[in-house]
C-alpha cells in the first residue's frame, strides 16, 4: 500500500528565508507525487506535480519538488519565503499501474512565515 | 466558470441520523473524488469515481458509507446511522482527464458535525 509522511506538522521560517517541506513516500512501483497547498479559508490547489518526466518539477508562486528515488523523497522548495507563502501543505501519492486516481495524502505541515 | 461545489457548507445533525451530502463537479470532469478531512490529520481518501462507475470503494470507513453518482455529473455521500466520529470536513475534488495523474479541482468542503 503507498502511504506518505510529511516531517513537522508545523514549519516557521523567516520572510526572505529558504522553505523546505519535507515529503518521503512508500511506493511498490515508480508513483504519481503531488503537492496541494490550502491557503487560510480556501480550497485545496494544486502546486505541482511529478509523472515520471524531469524529476526537478516547478510549480505555481515559486515553488519546486524534486523526485529522488533513492531516498523516496519529493521535498517543496522555495528560495525565498514571502509572508503570502503562509499555509497548508499537503504531499500526496498514487499509483500509475491502477489509473492513479486513488490520492493518499499526507498529514499537512503547516508553514508560518515571521516577518 | 464555476468550480466544484458542495452542499450544504455546515450540517449538524444528532447522533443516528442519515445525512446526504451532495457535491457538483466542474462541467465535463469525468472523475470525482471524495475525501474527509479530520482536524489535525491529512485528507483521507475515501471514494473516486469514472463516469458513474466506483472502482475502488475500499477507502469508505464502514458500510454505513456510500456514494453514488449520476449522469456522470452530481455525486451524493450518504452516512447512515451518523456516529460522533464522523464529524469532519468532508471534500469533493473533479478532474478531467482519463489518468489519475490530473489535477483536483476542490470544492469547499461540508463540515459536519455529529452531536
Amino acid at each position: 500500500a503507498q502511504s506518505v509522511t510529511q516531517l513537522g506538522s508545523h514549519v516557521s521560517v523567516s520572510e526572505g528565508a529558504l522553505v523546505l517541506l519535507r515529503c518521503n513516500y512508500s511506493s511498490s512501483v515508480p508513483p504519481y507525487l503531488f503537492w496541494y497547498v490550502q491557503y487560510p479559508n480556501q480550497g485545496l490547489q494544486l502546486l505541482l506535480k511529478y509523472t515520471s518526466a524531469a524529476t526537478l518539477v516547478k510549480g505555481i508562486n515559486g515553488f519546486e519538488a524534486e523526485f529522488k528515488k533513492s531516498e523516496t523523497s519529493f521535498h517543496l522548495t522555495k528560495p525565498s519565503a514571502h509572508m503570502s507563502d503562509a499555509a497548508e501543505y499537503f504531499c500526496a501519492v498514487s499509483d500509475p499501474n491502477t489509473g492513479g486516481f486513488k490520492t493518499i495524502f499526507g498529514a499537512g505541515t503547516r508553514l508560518f512565515v515571521k516577518a | 466558470g464555476a468550480g466544484v461545489s458542495q452542499s450544504p457548507s455546515n450540517k449538524v445533525t444528532e447522533k443516528g441520523k442519515d445525512v446526504e451530502l451532495r457535491c457538483d463537479p466542474i462541467s465535463g470532469h469525468t472523475a470525482l473524488y471524495w475525501y474527509r478531512q479530520s482536524l489535525g490529520q491529512g485528507l483521507e481518501f475515501l471514494i473516486y469515481f469514472q463516469g458513474n462507475s466506483a472502482p475502488d470503494k475500499s477507502g469508505l470507513p464502514s458500510d454505513r458509507f456510500s456514494a453514488e453518482r449520476t449522469g456522470g455529473s452530481v455525486s451524493t455521500l450518504t452516512i447512515q446511522r451518523t456516529q460522533q466520529e464522523d464529524s469532519a470536513v468532508y471534500l469533493c475534488a473533479s478532474s478531467f482527464t482519463s489518468g489519475g495523474a490530473g489535477e483536483q479541482f476542490f470544492g469547499p468542503g461540508t463540515r459536519l458535525t455529529v452531536l
